[in-house]
């Protein structure tokens, strides 16, 4: 059974960094992309950007480019996002999603699986 | 930057056919996929590849696609089947993923 199991929720300061993680089960980590999408309450999805956990290669969003960063550690088989400094304007709900695999085993754009996402606030 | 653009909100009644649309310039050459997100929860895919319903998803889900538009279909809608429903798909150049601005389905 695949599985993403995100970290949970937290409560910080702005100014503060922060690391929530994304730990996958149930396929191969390293087959399959994960993308990070963002959800302000009450808001739409928002995609972030995704990683390719095989080589670590990322793709960001123009609006997130140079705010967050994706990692991964395959010993773990987890995703993780982080951010140097949080602003109130990144309180939100993460959530980190699994890419489909083309017929022809390449990547596609497409997501099927989701973690049940992590919530962050950030208030002074 | 790219946009997909859906309607705010649809209503049915029990058993009607809902109809969800989303429109975007690149739609005739790139794939969308439809998720639907009730309150609290993740989303989960409905619809793959514009028409493709995954394993699990009732019979009642299904895609179209014409032109610019894909559309959501959902025949004889449950009340259980209350949700936001959003649309994802990328831009030709494969280099901007985005997602429509969803549409609450309403079954009342």
């Amino acid at each position: 059974e695949v599985q993403l199991v995100q970290s949970g929720a937290e409560v910080k300061k702005p100014g503060e960094s922060l690391k929530i993680s994304c730990k996958v089960s149930g396929y191969i980590f390293t087959n399959y992309w994960i993308s990070w999408v963002r959800q302000k309450p009450g808001k739409g999805l928002e995609w972030m950007g995704r990683i390719d956990p095989s080589d670590s290669y990322t793709q960001y969003s123009p609006s997130f480019q140079g705010h967050v960063s994706f990692s991964i550690e395959r010993s773990l088989n987890t995703a993780y996002v982080q951010w140097r400094s949080l602003t109130a304007s990144d309180s939100a709900t993460y959530y980190c999603a699994k890419h489909l695999l083309l017929p022809n085993g390449n990547a596609s754009f497409g997501l099927d699986f989701w973690g049940q996402g992590t919530t962050v606030t950030v208030f002074s | 930057s790219y946009e997909l653009t859906q309607p705010p909100s649809v209503s049915v009644s029990p058993g009607q056919t809902a109809r969800i649309t989303c429109s975007g310039d690149d739609l005739s050459k790139k794939y969308a996929f439809w998720y639907q997100q009730k309150s609290g929860q993740a989303p989960v895919l409905v619809i793959s590849e514009d028409t493709d319903r995954p394993s699990g998803i009732p019979e009642r889900f299904s895609g179209s696609s014409s032109e610019t538009t894909v559309t959501l279909i959902i025949t004889g809608a449950q009340v259980e089947d209350e949700a936001d429903y959003y649309c994802y798909s990328t831009d030709i150049t494969g280099s901007q993923r985005v997602f429509g601005g969803g549409t609450k389905l309403t079954v009342l």
